[in-house]
């Protein structure tokens, strides 16, 4: 069980573009979805945290404009990375969260931007 | 400013012996408290979590929480070689925060 997915695993984009990263709970249902980044050699740092149909609430120095966070239903959340640039390279993670219980994290996505 | 503090490592430790990964948290609000284990380019994986003051067991991991101290700490008995990965400590205030997390440890088990 807590079984949670992300989709695309990788992505390589130009800068400018915009891309859109799917996170499911596939055999819970998730009150709470979270957006994490990660550079390389460096910790998790949480970038938003979403429930289903309400607005997502953004940590301090991320900007809500670039990165969008749509929590569609209680199994999917989408990350829109807006205008793609080269700093915005990294590791995003999801992770989700029914009620109380702790936190599982899908495998990640690797996205390079050009 | 919430801060989880792990020391970096490299840790290394003997096949067989017991690997103790430690934390520090500025929190005092914190509620619960997570291990993660992390291989190279992967995202993490729960390994276990903790919200009241003691041990908590499960299989070879023991996790340890003293809120007074402000410390969490994991023990890892019978430290295998696939237990070589970085190890991370994260803290939650409740509620719908998300978690805070330590910079993490790097564990190398020695064959």
């Amino acid at each position: 069980g807590a079984v949670v997915s992300q989709h695309p695993s990788w992505v390589i984009c130009k800068s400018g573009t915009s891309v859109k990263i799917e996170c499911r709970s596939l055999d819970f249902q998730a009150t709470t979805m979270f957006w994490y980044r990660q550079f390389p050699k460096q910790s998790l740092m949480l970038m938003a945290t979403s429930n289903e149909g309400s607005k997502a609430t953004y940590e301090q120095g991320v900007e809500k404009d670039k990165f969008l966070i749509n929590h569609a239903s209680l199994t999917l959340s989408t990350l829109t990375v807006t205008s793609a640039h080269p700093e915005d390279s990294s590791f995003y993670i999801c992770s989700a969260r029914s009620d109380a219980e702790a936190q599982y994290f899908g495998p990640g996505t690797r996205l390079t931007v050009l | 400013q919430k801060e989880v503090e792990q020391n970096s490592g490299p840790l290394s430790v003997p096949e067989g012996a017991i690997a103790s990964l430690n934390c520090t948290y500025s929190d005092r609000g914190s509620q619960s408290f997570f291990w993660y284990r992390q291989y190279s380019g992967k995202s993490p994986e729960l390994i276990m979590f903790i919200y009241s003051n003691g041990d908590k067991e499960d299989g070879r991991f023991t996790a340890q929480l003293n809120k007074a101290s402000q410390y969490v700490s994991l023990l890892i008995r019978d430290s295998q070689p696939s237990d070589s990965a970085t190890y991370l400590c994260a803290g939650e205030g409740g509620g719908a925060d998300g978690l805070t997390f330590g910079k993490g440890t790097h564990l190398i088990i020695q064959p």
